[in-house]
């Protein structure tokens, strides 16, 4: 199975923008989708992202999505930074050869 | 709104089963399958299996062969988890989520079920 590595925790003040990355340890990261979820405190996750760039209907869009073929990796990206922003950030995609769900590590996001 | 309903805290001793129940409402069950994940405090999400609410089909993941069972009754549109042989590091949130299909996004989350494993 692949693995997904997320940075352990990111910060940045409100307004600014902020990016987290997710980089696939084997096998090209656009042979299938990845998606985005955010974990607050005590609560379910909920999807941000998913096939790559796409938003939920809800999430505003100042959350967006890509994958760069060149670093192997998924990003999210968040613009506009709220203090309702501050959550746990999870990577997500589909080991196809050995019919696995792969999780990344999580990334926390401090607004402060 | 589609809703998943998961059934209350467990607390259970090293050996023994638990099972969790996940009732689904406000869509077509058999449309989408489940999937189980848990989350070990502190701890990032790990993916459990899956099973697909048409026809029963079964993924589970390879650490778990053995000891967990999936299945779903679509009578009641629910979904059903059915660890064994539980240990402490068993110790987790369990959440049920609709995945149309294996591979998918993991659409709609149940509220978790926390499920301590000790002596």
């Amino acid at each position: 199975n692949f693995m997904l590595t997320q940075p352990h925790s990111v910060s940045e003040s409100p307004g600014k923008t902020v990016t987290i990355s997710c980089t696939r340890s084997s096998g090209s990261i656009a042979s299938t989708y990845v998606q985005w979820y955010q974990q607050r405190p005590g609560s379910s996750p909920t999807t941000v992202i998913y096939e790559d760039n796409q938003r939920p209907s809800g999430v505003p869009d100042r959350f967006s999505g890509s994958i760069d073929s060149s670093s192997n990796s998924a990003s999210l990206t968040i613009s506009g930074l709220k203090t309702e922003d501050e959550a746990d950030y999870y990577c997500q995609s589909y080991d196809s050869s050995n019919l696995y769900v792969v999780f990344g590590g999580g990334t926390k996001l401090t607004v402060l | 709104q589609v809703q998943l309903v998961q059934s209350g805290a467990e607390v259970k001793n090293p050996g023994a089963s638990v099972k969790v129940s996940c009732k689904a409402s406000a869509y077509t069950f058999t449309n989408y399958g489940i999937s189980w994940v848990r989350q070990a405090p502190g701890q990032g999400l790990e993916w459990m299996g899956w099973i697909s609410a048409y026809n029963g089909d079964t993924v589970y993941a390879q650490n778990l062969q053995g000891r967990v069972t999936m299945t779903t009754d679509t009578s009641t549109s629910t979904a059903y988890m059915d660890l064994r042989s539980l240990r402490s590091d068993d110790t987790a949130v369990y959440y049920c989520a609709t995945e149309q299909w294996l591979g998918s996004t993991l659409d709609y989350w149940g509220q978790g079920t926390v499920v301590t494993v000790s002596s």
